[in-house]
């Protein structure tokens, strides 16, 4: 089954600086990524997502690229503020739509 | 718009129990999917159910099932609960099927088993 790594961990950055979160999938039938914020006390909020037959996806101060080949997915955000301190989740559904597995979770501090 | 409803926000069971957990999707909504958190496996899938039809499911025992009504909310039972059954429960509702339309969380059922 689909098998979903995500890195790293835990990531501080200064306020104004960027931070970027990848993630790699197993199954290359997956077919669509969603990234989700999760603050604490909430439930996950989708903020941004990709499908396979996409390389590059923007919104304002956040973007995902994909790379269908080496078979990973980042995240990238700019010029970030305290409010984006959450955990940050990436995610893939396999081409049958049969499962949906999660990358463990990135714990992002934006340090005023 | 009203968002994802799930009751209730916590509840308390002992070993052997069984538990009945509800979710309100988004009015026009028709799939619901449900997730368990815990620190340990962080976000796993249970299983997603559209137009009252179980669409897929993910690695958990036959203890977890679940059922949708025709206005689209949606229960999920676990049965002869176990100590590691303690979680956060989520449920996620979409308009289409998960890999058609993103899909909006609730806040979750805090389940704590004793």
């Amino acid at each position: 089954g689909e098998n979903v790594e995500q890195h790293p961990s835990t990531l501080s950055v200064q306020e104004g600086d960027s931070a970027v979160i990848k993630c790699t999938y197993s199954d290359s039938a997956s077919n669509y990524f969603p990234w989700y914020k999760q603050e604490l006390g909430k439930g996950p909020q989708l903020i941004i997502d990709i499908r396979s037959n996409v390389g590059e996806k923007k919104d304002q101060r956040i973007a995902v690229t994909l790379n269908k080949t080496a078979k990973h997915f980042s995240l990238h955000i700019t010029e970030t503020q305290p409010e984006d301190s959450a955990v940050y989740f990436c995610a893939a559904l396999d081409n049958y739509g049969q499962n949906f597995v999660f990358g463990p979770g990135t714990r992002l501090s934006v340090l005023p | 718009k009203a968002g994802v409803t799930q009751t209730p926000r916590y509840l308390i069971k002992t070993r052997g129990q069984q538990v009945t957990l509800s979710c309100s999707p988004i009015s026009g909504h028709r799939s619901v999917s449900w997730y368990q958190q815990t620190p340990g496996q962080g976000l796993q899938f249970l299983f997603e159910y559209f137009s009252e039809t179980q669409r897929n499911k993910g690695n958990f025992p036959g203890r977890f099932s679940g059922r949708q009504f025709s206005n689209s909310r949606s229960e999920m039972n676990v049965s002869t609960l176990e100590l590691g059954d303690s979680a956060l429960y989520l449920c996620a509702s979409s308009q289409f099927r998960i890999e058609n339309t993103e899909a909006f969380f609730g806040q979750g059922t805090r389940l704590t088993v004793v």
